[in-house]
């Protein structure tokens, strides 16, 4: 079965400080991978996703990811934080099964803290 | 440009009443659709998805269901709410064979009292 963890429920920053917020997957064959944000009381905002290339994936707002297959990871990152991305941050894989209708299946989520 | 409708933006039910929350897509054709539930703020569990008119997939036994009757409306339904359906209620769509991610409506914060 295909899953996705991230493994903080909780990243606190200081503003202006790179900041990392993890995902690991796990999925047979190749993942495709996204990042989404969502602010309090939102819907969801796609940040970047990973389906093929190079390593490094480049999204909105100056995030970037890093796709690692040998450590099943796609870590989110962002050189400086702003006080403006503290909100709720989910991975998610899509499910590649045979008639799932290209269902994402999502991380629990990490919520980002940056104080000024 | 493609749009999605999520409506009504929040809804206090009494437990017992029936439910429909409605989601629309403009700007495509024959896209993939879905309803999430997020309970808590946190974790998104899949509830439905559609692949087409009529062709609906559940994903979790549950007290809702779900219908498509035209191309880009999805609806979400019950005959009978219970508390534990109080949450946060995610339409979302995706270009049918697309490699593209989701794109979210702006969801329907339920609460069954």
């Amino acid at each position: 079965a295909q899953s996705v963890a991230q493994p903080e429920d909780q990243v606190n920053v200081a503003e202006g400080n790179p900041l990392t917020v993890k995902c690991t997957y796990s999925v047979s064959g190749n993942p495709y991978l996204f990042w989404y944000v969502q602010y309090p009381n939102r819907g969801l905002q796609f940040l970047l996703k990973y389906i093929t290339g190079d390593n490094l994936v480049k999204g909105s707002y100056g995030f970037e990811a890093e796709f690692n297959k040998s450590q099943t990871s796609f870590h989110l990152k962002k050189p400086s934080a702003l006080v403006s991305d503290s909100a709720l941050y989910f991975c998610a894989v899509r499910d590649m099964g045979r008639n799932q209708g290209g269902k994402l299946i999502f991380g629990q989520g990490t919520e980002l803290s940056v104080k000024p | 440009s493609q749009t999605i409708h999520q409506w009504p933006a929040t809804l206090v039910q009494p437990v017992g009443s029936p439910l429909s929350l409605e989601c629309t897509v403009e700007g495509t054709s024959n896209p993939n659709l879905y309803w999430y539930r997020q309970a808590a703020g946190r974790g998104l569990q899949l509830l439905f998805y559609s692949v087409g008119i009529g062709q609906i997939s559940s994903e979790v036994p549950q007290n809702l269901s779900a219908s498509r009757p035209q191309d880009r409306q999805f609806i979400l339904s019950s005959k009978k709410l219970l508390l534990s359906d109080s949450g946060f209620y995610l339409c979302a769509w995706r270009l049918y064979r697309s490699n593209y991610g989701y794109t979210f409506g702006s969801g329907t914060r339920l609460t069954v009292v």
